[in-house]
């Protein structure tokens, strides 16, 4: 099957700070890649459906700015939290879709970890 | 609004008996569901879709739609199905609801 890594897979950073996560398709063109948030013990939240070239459609109650979600390239998708602050610390999950799939099967990465100090 | 319901958080059950972990929807268009697994230390995996209505792994799962139900279900449950389950509800082309989960325990 289609392979969906992420980088890095752990990250701790200082409140204030900004933190990027990269999400990327390594075997197959993603024409759009979505950005999943959970929380212990908890479901997976969408947080964003981004589309090559386009602008992300978030969902409700997720802060745009807060969370920046570029995906420049068939390949890489990235989620930026800026000013990152304790309440954002989260796993933080993307996964793909390629277009040459009928069933729009979405492909999961590993997830990234994000501690806030 | 789309939603899904899994009941149960934990179930453990006997290795050899058999396994049912529930899962309801609410959705007012027509349904596609899912069942995803995560076995520990490993990313989110497809285990199953409806509409392919195909064993995997010696999982099933029939969609109900008077009950509104898409439970998953195994005769005989062994040891290496201890996982967490998600039923998910594609809701629109290609967004995907998920239930809370469901952490599912074989007992040898």
């Amino acid at each position: 099957g289609a392979v969906v890594s992420q980088h890095p897979s752990r990250v701790i950073c200082k409140s204030g700070t900004s933190v990027k996560i990269e999400c990327r398709s390594l075997d197959f063109q993603a024409t759009t890649m979505f950005w999943y948030r959970q929380f212990p013990k908890k479901s997976l939240m969408l947080m964003a459906t981004s589309n090559e070239g386009s602008k992300a459609t978030y969902e409700q109650g997720v802060e745009k700015d807060k969370f920046l979600i570029n995906h420049a390239s068939l390949t890489l998708s990235t989620l930026t939290v800026t000013s990152a602050h304790p309440e954002d610390s989260s796993f933080y999950i993307c996964s793909a879709i390629t277009s040459g799939d009928s069933y729009n099967e979405q492909f999961f990465g590993p997830g990234t970890r994000l501690t806030v100090l | 609004a789309q939603r899904v319901t899994q009941p149960e958080k934990l179930l453990s059950v006997f290795k050899g008996a058999p396994v049912e972990l529930k899962c309801n929807y609410s959705y007012s268009g027509s349904p596609e569901l899912f069942w995803y697994v995560q076995y520990s230390r490993q990313r989110l995996q497809l285990l199953l879709r409806h509409i392919s209505r195909e064993s995997i792994k010696g999982f099933t799962a029939d969609l109900n739609k008077g009950e509104t139900s898409f439970h998953l279900k195994k005769p005989f449950a062994q040891e290496e199905d201890s996982a967490m389950y998600y039923c998910a509800l594609r809701a629109g082309a290609q967004k995907l609801v998920f239930g809370q989960g469901t952490r599912l325990t074989i007992n040898p």
